[in-house]
């Protein structure tokens, strides 16, 4: 069965700092999908980021970056430039492709504290 | 563009009472999602509509727990009867289509506690 591991239940960063958040998952699938939701204090969650397995190129969305070691099945989360608006629980979250048995999967979460 | 609303916000019944919860995606998605969000935990996916029509509900207590689209918008998600362990946060999303690519938007979500 697949699983998402998140091993830091709460991370603080300097303001203007870099953080990386750790996401390991296990899985026997070739094909599938990770994100990264972010969900700040009373607020929606939403997307940071996505990286499809059969890519190696790493995503990039301004300035959040992932680490994806597909051999080591881990999928980290870089946020540079830390900012105040950054504070927020973050959620690492595997889904397998369509075909075959349907499965999305988040971890535990990392609670992100930016400290001014 | 309007979001995914949710109601109630907030909801607190006894147990073995029941309780229903309404979602409303953003106009034109195809695919609703209920998720079950217990405090200290992730997200976990309860049940997935395309249209009006379940794709996965595998993870749906279907003892007490039922769900429904009807018309393929608006979605109802019920507790009958609820018990202590369903305390958590119900987060309803949607996607245009499902695939695999598509970005879920989530609602603010109802927060139940049972006594």
């Amino acid at each position: 069965a697949q699983t998402v591991t998140q091993s830091q239940p709460e991370m603080s960063v300097q303001e203007a700092e870099t953080v990386t958040l750790s996401c390991t998952y296990d899985t026997s699938e070739s094909d599938y999908y990770l994100f990264w939701y972010k969900q700040p204090p009373s607020r929606q969650m939403i997307l940071v980021i996505r990286q499809e397995a059969y890519k190696q190129q790493n995503a990039t969305e301004n300035r959040f970056s992932v680490n994806f070691q597909k051999a080591a099945k881990s999928f980290s989360l870089k946020i540079s430039d830390s900012q105040l608006g950054d504070a927020a629980m973050y959620f690492c979250a595997y889904r397998s492709p369509p075909s075959g048995t349907y499965k999305y999967i988040f971890g535990t979460g990392t609670r992100l504290k930016v400290l001014a | 563009e309007a979001g995914v609303a949710q109601s109630p916000r907030y909801k607190i019944i006894e147990k073995r009472q029941s309780v229903a919860f309404w979602c409303n995606p953003i106009s034109g998605h195809a695919t609703l999602y209920w998720y079950q969000q217990i405090l200290g935990q992730g997200p976990k996916l309860l049940i997935q509509f395309q249209n009006n029509g379940v794709v996965d509900d595998s993870q749906l207590p279907k003892d007490r727990f039922s769900a429904e689209r009807l018309k393929g918008v608006d979605s109802t998600l019920k507790i009958q009867p609820a018990k202590l362990e369903d305390s958590a946060v119900y987060l309803c999303a949607s996607s245009l289509v499902a695939r695999i690519t598509d970005t879920q938007y989530f609602g603010p979500g109802t927060r139940l506690t049972v006594l």
